[in-house]
Formats: structure tokens, sequence, C-alpha cells
């Protein structure tokens, strides 16, 4: 049962322009969403976080938004770089438990 | 300094042997995890563990086990290798339980190809 879903597998982007990923949940008990960024042969690193309070989060070029009775989050990246190519996870907990999708890989390209 | 750690990076062996992976964190976190990505990139936890508390997945075979000497580390043992064992592991570690911070640290991962 995969409670945290990223329907895009993939995502390409030309550099300077705004990067968009998506995520949706089926959980409303989620209390905290969170951006994971993956590079390969790497550990998934913290982006970005929301509370389930808020609706938006900002952090220089990463602006998370969330949109609690559509049960979807969305990462935006602007402007994109080629450092930013990597695969980004969608995560969300509930209590002790971090739920996450299966990625969505971002190719910035120069 | 790498924050956690986890060895082996790489681990090729046989089906029926038992295997473990070692996990430190030089974070000073109080919770420490496994999560197992499987061949469709999904991160699943296995385990966590809160000093003397261990929350196990119930989905998680009873061939794997976790071993925490103390709070710096936690080990995974794993008996009785079968092929859909067969994944990448990653250690993971939290300043609060349940990571309420929303800030998990994860170790660079220790892929297992189980033949």
């Amino acid at each position: 049962d995969q409670q945290v879903k990223q329907n895009s597998p993939s995502l390409s982007v030309q550099e300077g322009r705004i990067s968009i990923l998506n995520c949706d949940y089926t959980n409303s008990m989620f209390d905290y969403f969170l951006w994971y960024k993956k590079y390969p042969a790497e550990g998934p690193t913290f982006l970005i976080s929301i509370s389930s309070i808020k609706d938006k989060n900002e952090d220089g070029r990463f602006t998370v938004f969330l949109n609690k009775s559509a049960k979807h989050l969305s990462l935006h990246i602007v402007p994109s770089q080629p450092g930013d190519s990597a695969v980004y996870f969608c995560a969300a907990i509930t209590g002790n438990q971090f739920y996450f999708g299966t990625g969505t890989s971002l190719t910035v390209i120069p | 300094d790498t924050a956690v750690s986890q060895t082996p990076k790489y681990l090729v062996t046989q089906m029926g042997n038992d295997k473990s992976i070692k996990c430190e964190q030089n974070l000073g976190h109080d919770t420490m995890y496994w999560y197992k990505q499987d061949s469709k990139k999904f991160l699943k936890i296995m385990f966590s563990y809160n000093n003397k508390e261990l929350i196990i997945n119930e989905t998680v075979p009873n061939r794997f086990s976790p071993k925490s000497p103390d709070k710096a580390h936690l080990n995974l043992h794993i008996n009785s290798l079968e092929l859909g064992d067969s994944a990448v592991y990653f250690c993971a570690s939290s300043r609060t339980r349940g990571g309420l911070t929303g800030e998990l640290f994860f170790g660079e991962g220790s892929r297992l190809t189980v033949l």
C-alpha cells in the first residue's frame, strides 16, 4: 500500500527554467512532508520540509507547496541548475513512520 | 567526517549465507533506522531503534535482525539470505524519535546482491 506517490519517474528541464516535481498522498493523518535529494551512489539528503499546518515553505531556490484538500505536494526549483540533476524523493511523516515516494529523476540540461 | 557511515558499500554473496551490514553515526542522534530500497526504487522502513525501543515493520522477515551495541551503532544481520533480499540498504539517523524535525540523515547505502 503506497501512501505517497510520485507519478512522474523522470523530468527534464532547461537550465534557468523552473522545475516542478509533484507528489500525491492518500493519508490525511500525515503531519509533516519532506523532500529529499539523491545523487547516484549516495544516500538521500534532506532538502526542504513543510508542516501540514502550512501551505508554503521557501528556502532559497526551493519552494514546497502543500495543498491539503487535494492531498498534493509540489517542489519548485527556480532557477534550475545542472547541479540540481538528481533523484528527488517526496516523504511524509505520521507518528514514527516515514513514507517515501518512488522518486523523480530530474535532469537539468545546460 | 561522514555523519552516517555504512560498511560494506557492496556485498555479493550466495543464497543461504548469513551477512551483516554495519552502521555508525557520529551526530549524537537518538534514533537510527534501516531502510530497504528495492528494484522499484521504493524506500521502505525496516526498523527504527531509539535507545532501548525497537520498532519493527511487521512486513520484515524475522531473518532480518538489528543489533545496537550502543547509541551510535545499529547493525543489520541477515540470516539465510534469499534472492529477494537483493537491494540497497540505507541506514539513517535522526535527532528526535520519528524524526519530527523532519530530517533524516542517510548513509551512502549498501548494495547487497544475492546470487
